[in-house]
This record gives structure tokens, sequence and C-alpha cells, in this order.
């Protein structure tokens, strides 16, 4: 595709249960982010990943949250025994890992925990 | 610490008039600085960028902005609202490729 995908567009899930998150970035670009955007909060950074290094996993708010990505495509990030404060959009981002070069945001997924 | 700061949470302009958001950052290197812009249901898009050379910038749809050093600022301005720039406004600071550090964002609104 064009740009930047996402799925699900939203999510509804039960206290207590594991969701996967999914991203497919543009095609090329070698750094993925996925950010968090809470109820009235900016844009919350999880984790960064470039290439093949490591991944930058800072932000990621608890041990229940981590992320993989496949073959340098695809990404995956899943939060283990949701909680309603886990609520929120994930927004993934990709970049073709030119310094500064920005812009390429997915629409998000909503997720909803009850 | 890094941090951006987005003083005014929301502003409301009458269609027609000029616009200007507040965005001030802490960083500790020199900032790549951004502006985007997130429409109900939608993404962001990005407005403008900053990196380096000319301080001020031009942007999609109307919009600049203009960096100050000495100020620590990156104020977006558009000298005419349209009732369709109706959003909500981010100011990011980041360097090379590390992840960006986001405002809390403006919320804009366009009356008649």
């Amino acid at each position: 595709g064009a740009g930047v995908s996402q799925s699900p567009s939203n999510k509804v899930t039960e206290k207590g249960k594991d969701v996967e998150l999914r991203c497919d970035p543009i095609s090329g670009h070698t750094a993925l982010y996925w950010y968090r955007q809470s109820l009235g909060q900016g844009l919350e950074f999880l984790i960064y990943f470039q290439g093949n290094s490591a991944p930058d996993k800072s932000g990621l708010p608890s041990d229940r949250f981590s992320a993989e990505r496949t073959g340098g495509s695809v990404s995956t990030l899943t939060i283990q025994r949701t909680q309603q404060e886990d609520s929120a959009v994930y927004l993934c981002a990709s970049s073709p890992g030119l310094a500064g070069v920005r812009g390429y945001f997915g629409p998000g997924t909503r997720l909803t925990v009850l | 610490a890094q941090s951006v700061t987005q003083p005014d949470i929301h502003i409301t302009v009458s269609e027609g008039a000029s616009l200007e958001l507040r965005c001030n950052y802490s960083y500790g290197a020199t900032p790549y600085l951004f502006w985007y812009v997130q429409s109900p249901g939608q993404g962001l898009q990005l407005l403008l960028k900053y990196f380096s050379g000319d301080t001020l910038v031009q942007g999609i749809k109307g919009f600049e902005a203009e960096f100050k050093r000495s100020q620590s600022s990156f104020n977006l301005r558009k000298p005419s609202v349209h009732w369709s720039d109706a959003a909500e406004y981010f100011c990011a600071v980041g360097s090379g490729n590390t992840p960006l550090v986001f405002g809390k964002g403006t919320r804009l609104s366009v009356i008649a």
C-alpha cells in the first residue's frame, strides 16, 4: 500500500485479556515507531526499531508490553493482561531511516479495555 | 530532560482571522522540530518541519512556523484560518532518527 497501515482499527477487550496490534510500514522503511495517545494527552513513545539494531524499548510502560518486528517489516505490539488504563489509540509510524525524515503515521488502533 | 510545551489547550478563532499556536521545547541537542495536524478520526499529518537554515519554514495548507533558538520556540502561524483547519495540532521535537517527543496538543476551533 501507499501508506502505513494498522489493524485492527478498533479493538474492544476485557480486562486481563491479551491483545495484539499490527503495523504494516511503508515498504523499504527501515525505522518503525510505536506511540500511544491517551485521551487529552499527547503522543507517548513506546518502542523504536531501526534496521537490524536492537529495539529501543525505553518507552514501554510495563513488562506487559512487548513488540517485535519480523523480517524488518511488519510489527506487532502485544499487551498482556490488559488493564483499563491501557485504553488509548496506538499509533505506528515508519520512516526511511534518513535523519529527520518523518511524517508517515498510520491511522491508529483504538483499544478499549472494559 | 526533553520536553515540548504547548501552553494553549484550546483556541477558538473566527474564520478568516490569523492564527498563532505556541510551542516551546527543551532539548539537549540541536533539535529537529515538527508540527503535525490530526483531524477527528484521522491519523497524524505532517504540516512542516525545521532542520536547519532559514528559521522561517513554509508548510502545507498555508501554514508557516518560525524557529527562535533564543526563545526555544517554534510557533505555528497561518494568516487566514479556514473552517477546515479545525483540528488538533501537535508540536514535536527530535534529532536524527530518534523517537519524537510530542507536546500535548492544541485543539483549534473555528467559528463563522
